[in-house]
């Protein structure tokens, strides 16, 4: 069965530098990658994912990723944040399209 | 256009009580999904719906818990015999389906539960 480690519960960075939240995954076979930010008392929201062919991965917000088959990684970067990224981060992985398995989560906060 | 929605946003029940939460996919939508969340954790699957059936339970905790979804559109989420471990946001998805492809899940607010 596939999982998921975050490897950072929190993050605190500065407004305008860049950022990078580390997932690590388990699986036996090929998989679907995603990241979901979650603003407070919202659902939910994608904002990017790999399926297949391009390694790197462009998401909304300015956020990306890159998929490191031999590393099992899918870290998310960004390069130059905004108060407004202050957000729960998830990295998420599935099999099949459907059993998504979700990391414990990264908390940004960006400061002024 | 209407997202996926979920009543009511906030619950909050007596140990050993039942409790029902609600979801409403997006219209035309065919999969939809819980998920339960404790706090500091990612959303743990509980259940998928394929229409009306339960097409993978294998993430329900126990037989207190039990989903329908009786006209393939609304979904009704049960739990028996609360206890104070149930205490979680409960989350809901809901995706469009067709073979072979993989489809975005799209997520409600959620239901804070409370269990007193």
């Amino acid at each position: 069965a596939q999982s998921v480690t975050q490897l950072d519960s929190q993050v605190p960075v500065f407004e305008e530098a860049p950022v990078e939240l580390r997932c690590n995954y388990s699986s036996s076979v090929s998989v679907y990658l995603f990241w979901y930010v979650q603003y407070p008392n919202q659902g939910l929201q994608l904002l990017l994912k790999y399926l297949s062919g391009s390694t790197l991965v462009k998401g909304i917000n300015g956020f990306e990723a890159e998929f490191n088959k031999s590393q099992t990684s899918f870290h998310l970067r960004k390069p130059s944040v905004h108060i407004s990224d202050t957000a729960e981060y998830f990295c998420a992985v599935s099999e099949g399209g459907r059993d998504m398995r979700f990391g414990a989560g990264t908390r940004l906060t960006v400061k002024p | 256009g209407a997202g996926v929605s979920q009543t009511p946003s906030n619950k909050v029940t007596e140990k050993g009580k039942y409790v029902e939460l609600r979801c409403d996919p997006i219209s035309g939508h065919t999969a939809l999904y819980w998920y339960r969340q404790s706090l500091g954790q990612g959303p743990e699957f509980l259940i998928y719906f394929q229409g009306t059936g339960a097409a993978d339970d294998s993430g329900l905790p126990n037989d207190r818990f039990f989903a329908v979804r009786p006209e393939g559109s609304v979904s009704t989420l049960k739990i028996q015999r609360t206890e104070r471990g149930d205490s979680a946001v409960y989350l809901c998805a809901s995706s469009s389906e067709w073979e072979g492809s993989y489809n975005e899940q799209f997520f409600g607010p959620g239901t804070r539960l409370t269990v007193l």
